[in-house]
Order: structure tokens, then C-alpha cells, then sequence
């Protein structure tokens, strides 16, 4: 079975400081991965995907980046934080001969 | 564009009532249905979902939903809750895509009074 990790899964940081979130994917060999951001209280909204290695859509321009440097890994990051930053980061992948995406249990910002 | 309406920002049923949470989607094609939940603090997990046929869906935990091409919509159903069934309930549009980009609608908040 596959399964989906997100680390951390809390972080408080200060505005300007800079951002590292991971998420790692297990028994699923080239997943399609992908990064959404929920505003507190809001909907879900995609910002990232990624089909292979190396490669990285951005969907949404948020001061923020995302890297996938192996098979299994999706990085989201920046090198300032702003207050609109804050919010409940969920990394997802996708089984498209199901057309279904899961999603991981996420990483809770808040930006100060 | 493609968009997913939920018009129930916050729906309260009490224990062993039945429920229906409302889903209404704007889309030229036939679309690919889900519905997800989120616990408190948690990330989302899949309810069920709907592609084709039987337009009747069975999805985890005894819940299942209706999807209507003449009305657009894509309704959860519960025959009797439970207080453990409170969450967010988010219905989400895909158009089958390797860009896996999902449209939410806003949510509905249920809560289940004992």
C-alpha cells in the first residue's frame, strides 16, 4: 500500500525567515505529486505538480518553490515568508488510471 | 472555467438522523465527482467518487452520493450519522488530467449533535 508522509507537521515562523516543507511518498514508483495550500477556514487550492524528476509546474505564483529531487520527494520552499504565507500545506499524489488524488496529512504554518 | 458550489457553509443533524450535504458543479464536459473529509487538524481523506455508469456511488463509512447531469450536481447522502461524522466535507471537480488539479468547492462544516 502507499503511503504519504509530510514533514513537519507543525511549524511557527517569523515573516522573512526562510521555509522548508518535504513530503515523501512509499510504494509508488513514479508518482504524479502535487503541493495545495488551504487559507485557514478555506478552500483547497492547488500550487504545484510534479509528473518526474526534475520537473515542476507552478500553478499559482505565491513567493514560493517547489523541487523534486528524487523519485519519491516533493520540496516546497522560500526564502521569505511573508503573513499571507500561513495556512495548511497538503502534499498529494495522483493515480490517474483512477483519476484520484490522496493527500497527505499536511503541515499546519503559521507565519508571526 | 470549471467551479464547485457548495451552498451550505454549516449543516447541524443530530445523531442517527439522515443527512445530505449539496454539491453543484459548473462544467462543459462530464466531469470527474469526488468528496473528500477532513478531520479536525487532519488532511483530506476520499469519501468516494464518481466517473461514470451507475450514477448512484457508494463511498467509506456508509455514505454515498448522487450525481445528476440535469441539475449539475453531486449530492452526499448519509442514511443516520454519527457524532464521530462530524468535519469538513469538500466536494471537488476534476477534469482527468495528469495535472491533477482538483477544483474545491468552500466546504461544509457538519456537526453532529449527540
Amino acid at each position: 500500500a502507499q503511503t504519504i508522509h509530510q514533514w513537519p507537521v507543525a511549524e511557527i515562523k517569523a515573516v522573512g525567515s526562510p521555509l522548508s516543507l518535504g513530503c515523501t511518498i512509499k510504494g509508488k514508483s513514479s508518482p504524479n505529486l502535487y503541493w495545495y495550500w488551504q487559507a485557514t477556514g478555506g478552500t483547497l487550492q492547488q500550487l504545484f505538480y510534479s509528473i518526474t524528476v526534475g520537473q515542476v509546474e507552478s500553478v499559482v505564483q505565491l513567493n514560493l518553490s517547489a523541487s523534486r529531487p528524487k523519485d519519491d520527494q516533493f520540496i516546497l520552499s522560500t526564502e521569505k515568508l511573508l503573513l499571507s504565507h500561513s495556512g495548511f500545506y497538503l502534499c498529494a499524489w495522483g493515480d490517474w488510471g483512477l483519476n484520484t488524488l490522496y493527500f497527505g496529512a499536511g503541515t499546519r504554518l503559521s507565519v508571526l | 472555467a470549471q467551479s464547485v458550489t457548495q451552498p451550505d457553509a454549516r449543516v447541524t443533524v443530530s445523531e442517527g438522523a439522515s443527512l445530505q450535504l449539496r454539491c453543484k458543479y459548473s462544467y462543459s464536459a462530464t466531469p470527474y465527482l469526488f468528496w473528500y473529509v477532513q478531520y479536525p487538524r487532519q488532511g483530506l481523506q476520499l469519501l468516494l467518487k464518481y466517473y461514470s455508469g451507475d450514477p448512484v456511488v457508494q463511498g467509506v463509512n456508509s455514505f454515498e452520493a448522487e450525481f445528476s447531469k440535469s441539475n449539475s450536481s453531486f449530492h452526499l447522502q448519509k442514511a443516520s450519522v454519527h457524532w464521530s461524522d462530524s468535519a469538513v466535507y469538500f466536494c471537488a471537480l476534476s477534469m482527468s488530467t495528469n495535472t491533477g488539479k482538483l477544483t474545491f468547492g468552500d466546504g461544509t462544516v457538519l456537526t453532529v449533535k449527540p
